[in-house]
């Protein structure tokens, strides 16, 4: 079993819809977890990071984590075209010498 | 702040060739990686350094080697190309001394091998 897995798309949705993206994990250690977001031809971006369990809101971005069942989710609200990118999860223990495990990303579509 | 910078974007080697590509942070960041991107396969660490004068192996080091030229700049080298290495790579540093603080990544160097 992989330690990290997701979806690789691609996602196609209606621009103004809400988007789910989610990865799901192995390690029950994992405390760390991040969404990276990035743009055709480009390097990835950190869009948001949570630590443990629970939600957390950036704008039109939540990020939300369930690790009893070992699943994170991003969602997106009132999709818009410029959100059309590949998504990558990542996740990590919480120790210095822990590296960044990332998803190999979820390519997404928003449709005009 | 021009942030991560790598050059060159594009190069294309034959078979046997060798090439460094470069990779430099004005952020005054400790720690700097080195990955690939290959479709299907996401993003693999390379290398990494976690401080100035330091560097270790990460998931699919075999055919490179780096240098840690300064806290600035960190290079990736391929002594003896071979067309399993053509991919995307991605340079990124974060302000350490953990490694699992946030990345901030460089746009990439395409590199095909012939």
């Amino acid at each position: 079993q992989k330690e990290v897995e997701q979806d690789p798309g691609p996602l196609s949705v209606p621009e103004g819809a809400i988007v789910s993206l989610n990865c799901t994990y192995s390690n029950s250690a994992f405390q760390y977890f991040m969404w990276y977001r990035q743009y055709s031809r480009k390097g990835p971006e950190l869009l948001m990071y949570t630590y443990s369990s629970g939600n957390k809101e950036d704008g039109r971005f939540t990020a939300q984590v369930d690790k009893s069942s070992k699943y994170i989710s991003l969602f997106i609200r009132d999709s818009q075209p410029s959100d059309s990118a590949t998504y990558l999860c990542a996740m990590s223990l919480l120790n210095r010498d822990d590296k960044i495990i990332f998803g190999k990303g979820t390519r997404l579509h928003i449709l005009p | 702040n021009a942030g991560v910078t790598q050059t060159p974007k594009f190069q294309v080697l034959k078979t046997g060739q060798s090439m460094t590509l470069q990779c430099a942070q004005d952020m005054n960041h400790n720690s700097m990686y080195w990955y690939r991107q290959d479709p299907g396969m996401g993003l693999r660490l390379i290398y990494y350094s976690a401080s100035e004068g330091t560097t270790d192996k990460g998931e699919v080091p075999n055919g490179y080697n780096v240098s840690r030229l300064n806290k600035r700049e960190f290079s990736l080298r391929l002594e003896s190309a071979a067309p399993s290495q053509t991919s995307v790579y991605f340079c990124a540093s974060s302000e350490g001394p953990n490694l699992n603080y946030e990345q901030y990544f460089g746009p990439g160097t395409r590199l095909t091998v012939t």
